[in-house]
């Protein structure tokens, strides 16, 4: 399976100001997916990423706060945008490599706090 | 919409002891289905991948069966230990493009 290396780990925002994560992936996928994980809720998606096209996203996200970029089959970015203490979660990535036969790949997760 | 309901939400138990965690989904046209485990504030890490054709899948201490028509799950762990301390999510996959979703997870604590 893939291994995923996301960054940065944890950190600390003021509001208003936005944050990039990204994560690098050691071999070409197709799809990357962005998670938000709230503060003892499960997962939820934000988006499917894929290379050379505008990202998918899902409903209760928008581009202005959550743009994206996915510029070669490694690697991508999420950007939480103009945050607010409600932005306080843990955001992951993950990927499927194998057509279904794999299972998803997650990254280690960034621990967002906003203040 | 597929929705994911994990019994118990919360498990603390002495260490040595067999566990179930159950997993209940409500559309049984899934693709596969992944259990996860998830340390506080960390990453997934993978634990077992069923396919939808298969009944049980087995790695190590963990065994974890699968009843697609009743839309079930169960992930067995045998001798619990104390790093077995953590949340584990379960996650069918469905739909056209076989992305999971995941239950609220089981918080489970072995005490030593």
């Amino acid at each position: 399976s893939a291994v995923i290396s996301q960054k940065p780990s944890r950190d600390i925002c003021q509001r208003g100001t936005s944050l990039t994560i990204q994560c690098q992936v050691d071999s070409q996928v197709t799809m990357m997916f962005w998670y938000r994980q709230q503060p003892g809720q499960s997962l939820t998606l934000i988006a499917t990423a894929n290379q050379g096209s505008e990202a998918t996203y899902e409903s209760g996200f928008v581009i202005d706060k959550f743009p994206i970029s996915r510029p070669n089959l490694t690697f991508s970015t999420l950007t939480v945008s103009n945050m607010s203490p409600e932005d306080s979660s843990i955001y992951l990535c993950s990927v499927e490599t194998g057509q279904g036969e794999s299972g998803y790949t997650f990254g280690s997760g960034t621990r967002l706090t906003v203040v | 919409k597929q929705e994911v309901t994990q019994i118990p939400a919360a498990l603390s138990v002495p260490e040595g002891e067999n566990l179930v965690l159950n997993c209940s989904f409500t559309d049984s046209a899934i693709y596969n289905l992944q259990w996860f485990r998830q340390d506080p504030g960390k990453g997934l890490t993978s634990l077992l991948l069923i396919q939808s054709s298969q009944r049980e899948q087995t790695s190590g201490r963990l065994n974890a069966s699968l009843d697609k028509s009743s839309g079930r799950s169960t992930l067995y762990i045998a001798a619990s230990q104390p790093g077995d301390s953590a949340t584990y999510l379960c996650a069918p996959a469905s739909g056209g493009s076989y992305i999971p979703t995941f239950g609220r997870g089981t918080s489970l604590i072995v005490h030593p």
